[in-house]
């Protein structure tokens, strides 16, 4: 049971430059949600998912896409990366229905120049 | 959601209990307390939730006020590691679909 896998660790784009990321849970969770976070800063929503084939803004949506076109997958992606969206980005599911126990993943280390 | 407020920081002894307190003052009847901790740039972590009762799992206990308004977060006997930011966050059922809005929350310092 690997849990909440975030895909890649670290990235380094050039301004311009399009990437995806990608986060897998095996526990069959059904909400999915994208975080960023910046230094000193607490994690803010980007998107979330509450099923495959839907999505959702969070509070900083702007300059990111998103896709949930399995259950176990989320995708975030950037089309012309931006050096203010250099940051750690996370991602985590949980059950529907249960108390809001959300599995974090470890985290992709963003860096655009 | 309801905001929360946590002191920036708190030291404690390495095996005293650690006490975080935390406001929220606004919570509406139908949304819990819940703690997360992060550890040095980790994911977050769930620690535990509560909704008037007071709580204990194997990690912490959750102690809320009668009036909901404000909780603490008891870590019995600290350790090194539990040096962690530590974030109170209020979120409530029907249409939140689990959305977490994390504040910056208390960075707590376990010394030896």
């Amino acid at each position: 049971n690997a849990g909440v896998t975030q895909t890649p660790k670290f990235r380094v784009l050039k301004t311009g430059q399009s990437m995806t990321l990608l986060c897998a849970q095996d526990m069959n969770h059904e909400y999915m949600y994208w975080y960023r976070q910046d230094p000193g800063m607490g994690l803010r929503l980007i998107h979330y998912s509450v099923g495959e084939g839907t999505t959702a803004k969070g509070e900083v949506p702007d300059g990111y896409n998103v896709s949930r076109l399995k259950k176990q997958n989320f995708l975030l992606g950037l089309e012309s990366a931006a050096p203010s969206q250099t940051s750690v980005y996370f991602c985590a599911s949980v059950r529907r229905g249960g108390y809001n126990e959300q599995f974090f993943g470890p985290g992709t280390r963003l860096t655009v120049l | 959601d309801a905001k929360t407020t946590q002191p920036t920081s708190m030291d404690c002894a390495e095996g005293r209990a650690a006490n975080l307190p935390c406001n929220h003052s606004t919570i509406s009847g139908n949304e819990y307390v819940y703690w997360y901790r992060q550890i040095h740039s980790q994911g977050p972590q769930y620690i535990i939730h509560g909704l008037k009762n007071n709580e204990t799992n194997e990690m912490a206990s959750l102690i809320i006020t009668e009036d909901r308004k404000s909780s603490t977060l008891i870590l019995p006997h600290a350790t090194l590691r539990d040096t962690a930011v530590y974030y109170c966050i209020v979120s409530g059922g029907g249409t939140s679909y689990g959305k977490l809005t994390f504040g910056q929350g208390t960075i707590l310092t376990v010394h030896p």
